[in-house]
């Protein structure tokens, strides 16, 4: 089992629409979560970064954590065709020096 | 543009050859990550530095190996390279402090190295 599991997708959605996506996780010590983007293989930008359990808004962006269920979330509202790009989710414990452990990353596609 | 500095962009050699690909974190960062995308797979960790020291080890094969050197660059050499080892190496830095707050890896653009 990987320590991170993550629908490939792709995942269509029509322009404006509300895209959610989400990975589990089984590693009960990871403390940090981040969700990058990245179009057509550049190189991963950082969109969300959180700790521990709860929510984080930015723009058009929110993150979730629920720690007791391994599971995150990222919600974009109002896609736009430029959101168009494989969303990885990341992960890390927060003791020493870890590694930062990435899903395989969900394709999103949205249709104008 | 995220600070990290990744040289080259493309790298063409021949199997058998040995290349070292170059990145320069953002300024102030401690912390590099080195990491390998292949072809419809996700990023995998190779190894991490931290101000010189090597910290963390993921699947890196025993062809490869890396430095960090004094003024906090890096360089991973890949040697007797493979078909197999096309992909996108991508360099990441941190601001990780010992005994203080993990903070968020940036990017660089990747180095693309095609084996031929």
């Amino acid at each position: 089992q990987k320590e991170v599991e993550q629908d490939p997708g792709p995942l269509s959605v029509p322009e404006g629409a509300i895209v959610s996506l989400n990975c589990t996780y089984s590693n009960s010590a990871f403390q940090y979560f981040m969700w990058y983007r990245q179009y057509s293989r550049k190189g991963p930008e950082l969109l969300m970064y959180t700790y521990s359990s709860g929510n984080k808004e930015d723009g058009r962006f929110t993150a979730q954590v629920d720690k007791s269920s391994k599971y995150i979330s990222l919600f974009i509202r109002d896609s736009q065709p430029s959101d168009s790009a494989t969303y990885l989710c990341a992960m890390k414990g927060d003791t020493g020096f870890q590694k930062l452990v990435f899903g395989t990353g969900t394709r999103l596609l949205v249709s104008p | 543009d995220s600070g990290v500095t990744q040289t080259p962009k493309h790298l063409i050699t021949a199997t058998g050859q040995r290349v070292t690909l170059r990145c320069s974190p953002r300024s102030g960062d401690l912390s590099v990550y080195w990491y390998q995308q292949s072809l419809d797979q996700g990023l995998q960790f190779l190894i991490q530095y931290y101000n010189g020291e090597e910290r963390a080890k993921g699947n890196i094969l025993e062809r490869f190996s890396a430095q960090q050197f004094p003024d906090l660059h890096s360089e991973l050499n890949l040697s007797s390279l493979e078909l197999g080892d096309s992909a996108l190496y991508f360099c990441a830095s941190s601001a990780y402090v010992v005994g203080g707050l993990n903070t968020e890896a940036f990017f660089g653009q990747g180095t693309r190295l095609t084996v031929v």
